[in-house]
């Protein structure tokens, strides 16, 4: 079964540059979440959007934006670029279903690190 | 605050053993979820349980769940050195609207041991 694409996996940067994810959600799930979990901490909640609207916004620093394309595959830009920035970045889908929220489904991330 | 707590932090087991791991939380929830995270890796989904069921198995996952106590758990059974990872309880906080973010907890690291 398709699974949640993100690239890059992996990206270096330095520090004030600017950096942009991409993620793929599972065909037909029409809700794309992003997660950011630093070293040794939980997920935390970025933003999510449903039906190519910002649907919900969690602790996302004001340097980050994201958007949701017409194909439903969403990017998360970043700039100015901070050590602390540096982190695993998920993106999740899921589908509402007969009205029901349906299992976040999780990519397997793109490794952030700023030098 | 944090929403979801996983009790405890960290434990360590032989294989064969049972892990058992706790998780609170503080808001009213839609669905509570169980996930994997091998060291760096990304979150596997395990289970989902629903506000409205005090009970799931999945092969050798038991997950419960009490809603008046605001707490779940995940039990593995028969536990084998390859379910060596972090596991993360989420909550989906009952906010209305057609979608939802989910709350992690601080999860714990299980250690089966061969």
């Amino acid at each position: 079964a398709a699974g949640v694409i993100q690239s890059p996996r992996h990206l270096i940067k330095e520090k004030r540059e600017t950096a942009t994810l991409k993620c793929y959600p599972i065909p037909r799930h029409d809700t794309v979440y992003w997660y950011q979990q630093g070293p040794g901490q939980d997920p935390q909640f970025l933003i999510s959007f449903y039906e190519k609207m910002q649907s919900d916004k969690g602790s996302i620093p004001d340097r980050f934006s994201a958007q949701q394309f017409s194909d439903y595959h969403s990017e998360l830009n970043m700039s100015s670029l901070e050590l602390g920035d540096s982190a695993l970045y998920f993106c999740a889908s899921s589908s509402l279903t007969s009205g029901r929220r349906e299992t976040q489904y999780f990519g397997p991330g793109t490794r952030l690190l700023v030098l | 605050s944090q929403q979801g707590e996983e009790d405890p932090q960290a434990l360590s087991i032989q294989e064969g053993e049972n892990a058992t791991m706790n998780c609170s939380y503080k808001t009213s929830i839609n669905n509570l979820q169980w996930y994997r995270q091998n060291s760096g890796r990304g979150l596997v989904h395990l289970i989902l349980i629903r506000s409205n069921e005090r009970e799931k198995h999945s092969g050798r996952l038991r997950v419960t769940l009490d809603t008046s106590k605001k707490s779940s758990s995940l039990l593995i059974t028969a536990s084998r050195a390859a379910d060596t990872a972090s596991y993360f309880c989420a909550t989906d906080a009952d906010s209305g609207g057609s979608n939802y973010k989910l709350t992690f907890g601080k999860g714990t690291l299980l250690t089966v041991n061969p």
